[in-house]
């Protein structure tokens, strides 16, 4: 199985302040990485498909880059409501596997 | 507009089996499969496997393999996820999701609360 592993695994940031969240695979998926954010009590929701492609309504202070094993999810301009836990996921093969986690919190 | 939506929150006892719905509408269901994602309580998220709404093939984690059935109802739409043997560490939130491509998840139900106590 592919890991990945996400750091930090939580972080505390201002409003306004910009954030990035790392992700690293144990293998080369090339580009097959999406983000998500949860908030609690609520399902997963997907920011980012194919590393940098930006999911249809998310707003575009969401960015993501990266390909082969290391991949950087960019939050510009935090807003009250990205405080929220964030997921990377690999689609590169079965099974899908996720990060574990990086929590933002408001410092 | 995309919708799934699964049925309500479930109290099993050890050993006992779960089966948990995933209704789906405002799209082509035989088009894309459905994955089921749990999540354990302040837990990160473990993917459990998928079918193919169309074929209604499977596959599923070997962590699982065994315990899970995924079917589906191509008349109603929906999408079956049973557990079975249930143990404590089962106790989740289950989620079945809608996927494109080979492994992205666009449309979340919005989650299934299993506990599983005596």
């Amino acid at each position: 199985d592919i890991q990945m592993t996400q750091s930090p695994s939580s972080l505390s940031a201002s409003v306004g302040d910009r954030v990035t969240i790392t992700c690293r695979a144990s293998q080369s998926i090339t580009g097959y990485l999406n983000w998500y954010q949860q908030k609690p009590g609520k399902a997963p929701e997907l920011l980012i498909y194919a590393a940098s492609s930006l999911q249809a309504g998310v707003p575009s202070r969401f960015s993501g880059s990266g390909s082969g094993t290391d991949f950087t999810l960019t939050i510009t301009n935090l807003q009250p409501e990205d405080f929220a836990t964030y997921y990377c996921q690999q689609s590169s093969g079965m099974p899908l596997t996720f990060g574990g986690g990086t929590r933002v919190d408001i410092k | 507009q995309v919708q799934v939506v699964q049925s309500g929150a479930e109290v099993k006892k050890p050993g006992a089996s779960v089966k948990v719905s995933c209704k789906t509408s405002g799209y082509s269901f035989i088009s894309y499969y459905i994955h089921w994602v749990r999540q354990a309580p302040g837990q990160g998220l473990e993917w459990m496997g998928w079918i193919n709404p169309n074929k209604g093939d499977t596959r599923y984690s070997q962590k699982l393999e065994g315990r899970v059935i995924m079917t589906r109802d191509t008349t109603t739409t929906t999408v079956y996820m049973e557990l079975t043997s249930l143990r404590s560490d089962d106790t989740a939130v289950y989620y079945c999701a809608r996927v494109r491509g080979v492994g992205t998840a666009d449309s979340w139900g919005q989650g299934t609360l299993v506990t599983v106590s005596s």
